[in-house]
């Protein structure tokens, strides 16, 4: 199975400052077709996940342009520009490229 | 506005059975792949179940041979039956869309708890 490795676990940040996660995974994620399967996600406290961005930088529908996703092949990482307090939770990398999918182990954004 | 409703989660003693259910609404059902995915206390989520909307199914090594996806087009419908239940299965599921590229939408998720 691919293994997904986040990058910090935790993370606290200042209102209005920009903050990084790591992904990176123990395989390529470069399909065949050409696209490249990496989904974040966001949990928000006593929430389910909500998908923040696909194939790696495609923001989903709804989403604030804060949020940029960037990488290849087995780095990847989500980048806040400017933290606010509705960003507090947990976020994801999960990869789609290799069966069974898997998923990052969490990092958890809050506020200093 | 896409809707999934998970239920039929609960207590169940290992090696028990449970069967959950997802109501889908909001979408054309029948042309999306839909996939279960369970989170466990600590927050880690992984990928339990997926059948495409031709009814291929996938499913990952822990829990081949013990759980079933299925799915009734015409009731909107997605099942997860799961046997012979370990302690390690304890978890929230939820019921997932597929998009192509991935997973898009959650439903709430239903908790499952086996423990004797």
């Amino acid at each position: 199975d691919v293994v997904m490795t986040q990058s910090p676990l935790s993370l606290p940040v200042t209102l209005g400052q920009p903050a990084s996660i790591s992904c990176n995974s123990s395989q390529s994620l470069a399909y065949s077709d050409g696209n490249t399967y990496l989904n974040w996600f966001q949990q928000r406290p006593g929430q389910s996940p909500r998908r923040l961005i696909y194939k790696v930088s495609t923001r989903d529908s709804g989403v604030p342009d804060r949020f940029s996703g960037s990488g290849s092949g087995t780095a990847f990482s989500l980048k806040i520009s400017r933290v606010e307090a509705e960003d507090v939770g947990v976020y994801y990398c999960m990869q789609g490229t290799h069966w069974p999918w898997t998923f990052g182990q969490g990092t958890k954004v809050e506020i200093k | 506005e896409v809707q999934l409703v998970e239920s039929g989660g609960g207590l169940v003693q290992p090696g028990g059975s449970l069967r959950l259910s997802c109501e889908a609404s909001g979408f054309n059902f029948r042309n999306y792949d839909m996939h279960w995915v369970r989170q466990i206390a600590r927050g880690g989520l992984e990928w339990v179940s997926g059948i495409t909307f031709a009814g291929d199914t996938y499913y990952p090594g822990p829990v081949k041979g013990r759980f079933t996806i299925s799915r009734e087009d015409a009731k909107n419908s997605l099942y997860l039956q799961m046997n012979n239940l370990r302690v390690g299965d304890t978890a929230v599921y939820y019921c997932v869309r597929g998009d192509g590229y991935g997973v898009d939408y959650w439903g709430p998720g239903t908790l499952v708890t086996v423990s004797s």
